[in-house]
């Protein structure tokens, strides 16, 4: 089935440094969203990417959408110990139904 | 709102026992899904419903049921339970298809 890449698997920074995980795809996407899961949480949606070469920004979060629609980052700046957690992509191939397919995610750990 | 409402938190088996996971929600969301999450892996796709009365199979459906008898409701059922099901089962919901995803606060199951 389609798969999408997320890469790191895992980061860990000193607070203060900035961070960033990138989700890539083989195919042509219809969208791509972006969720954050706390240690012991649930998956809550951060954005939605929709155009291609979209850069959408959230406070210290930055999340841009490939030209050819095929690739996402997520990255943050000046990281806080309350950016701790998994970041996930979640992409839709355009398919009837609009699953998601979820990446494998990048757990964050910051050191104060 | 409560949002998306998921029973129990926690739960134990025996092999080859069975349960029903409950998920329900208030936000008269017409798509409903079941994820299991395993350490390292993402979300996986086991069932979902895109309306009352309609379901079809994820990525990951073997050894599951599901039904969806109302809008709010949207039972995971485990038949002949196996330590492979081990894993946090988290619901969510959608509007639409390819729209954000509300979720659970998950069921975490172990089988033993």
């Amino acid at each position: 089935g389609q798969q999408v890449m997320q890469i790191p698997q895992y980061q860990h920074v000193q607070e203060g440094e900035d961070f960033t995980t990138y989700c890539n795809s083989s195919t042509t996407l219809s969208n791509i969203q972006w969720y954050k899961q706390r240690p012991g949480g649930h998956p809550v949606f951060l954005i939605q990417l929709v155009k291609s070469g979209e850069v959408k920004k959230q406070k210290r979060l930055t999340f841009q959408f490939g030209e050819a629609k095929k690739n996402s980052s997520l990255h943050i700046t000046a990281t806080q110990t309350t950016d701790v957690g998994t970041y996930f992509c979640a992409v839709d191939y355009g398919g009837s139904q609009g699953n998601l397919i979820f990446g494998k995610g990048t757990k964050l750990s910051v050191k104060p | 709102n409560a949002g998306v409402t998921q029973t129990p938190k926690f739960r134990i088996l025996k092999i080859g026992q069975s349960m029903t996971l409950q998920c329900t929600q208030d936000m008269n969301h017409n798509y409903m899904y079941w994820y299991r999450q395993d350490p390292g892996m993402g979300l996986k796709l086991i069932y979902y419903s895109v309306g009352a009365g309609i379901t079809d199979k994820g990525e990951v459906p073997n050894g599951y049921n599901v039904s969806r008898s109302t809008t709010e409701d949207f039972p995971l059922r485990l038949e002949l339970a196996a330590p492979s099901q081990t894993s946090v089962y988290f619901c969510a919901s959608s509007y639409q298809g390819g729209e954000k995803l509300f979720f659970g606060s998950g069921t975490q199951l172990s089988v033993l």
